[in-house]
């Protein structure tokens, strides 16, 4: 059975870092295109950005608001997926869930929230 | 940049047949993804490549894309149905999302 957990969640100040992680069990994350989407406290589902599985290159996209400041990445040893967020931002405060990418979005964490605040 | 419209919200009377609509530039020639979330839970994909169900989704769920508008169809909605419904399609790499539709069943 798939399952993807989310931890690293935190209250943190405008223009700090915090990186998120994401333990995937059941599958191999290498394997999987996956991807981040957040959900800003009473909104809609936004997409951060997506991995690539190892075979397709491993090349990462994101989302316009997040480019050069966000950075996902995968421990392979640990079957881990992360994402480092820098430069953050209050707009940036929301639920942020991992998810696998196959037949949609297939499989999604239970999520970890990120307050930005001073 | 791909735009994804939904009705903010949708009314159902228990039983009765709901649809939640999507619509986009040409949406038709692209594949429409469909999730539900019940309040305080995460997503769950209902809907993948325009009408197809994972496992475990009741056959009650069911979708439809041509021309500008995507549409899910609940064809006899349960109170456990309520919650909110974001249509997806990937854009340039990007996956994109609608604004998401409120189901509420009467």
């Amino acid at each position: 059975e798939v399952q993807l957990v989310e931890s690293g969640g935190d209250l943190v100040k405008p223009g700090g870092s915090l990186r998120l992680s994401c333990a995937a069990s059941g599958f191999i994350i290498t394997d999987a295109w996956m991807t981040w989407v957040r959900q800003a406290p009473g909104k809609g589902l936004e997409w951060v950005g997506r991995i690539k599985s190892k075979a397709d290159g491993g090349t990462t996209d994101y989302a316009a608001p997040v480019k050069g400041r966000f950075t996902i990445s995968r421990d392979d040893s640990k079957n881990i997926l992360h994402l480092q967020m820098d430069s953050l931002k209050s707009e940036d405060t929301a639920v942020y869930y991992c998810t696998t990418v196959h037949l949609g979005l297939d499989n999604w964490g239970q999520g970890a929230l990120v307050t930005v605040s001073a | 940049s791909y735009e994804l419209t939904q009705p903010l919200s949708v009314s159902v009377a228990l039983g009765q047949a709901a649809r939640i609509n999507c619509v986009g530039n040409n949406i038709g020639n692209r594949n429409v993804h469909w999730y539900q979330q019940i309040p305080g839970q995460a997503p769950v994909l209902v809907i993948y490549r325009d009408y197809k169900r994972p496992s475990g989704i009741p056959d009650r769920f069911s979708g439809s894309n041509s021309g500008s508008t995507a549409t899910l169809t609940i064809s006899s909605a349960q109170a456990g149905d309520e919650g909110e419904y974001y249509c997806q399609v990937w854009d340039s790499s990007a996956a994109v999302f609608g604004g998401g539709t409120k189901l509420t069943v009467l």
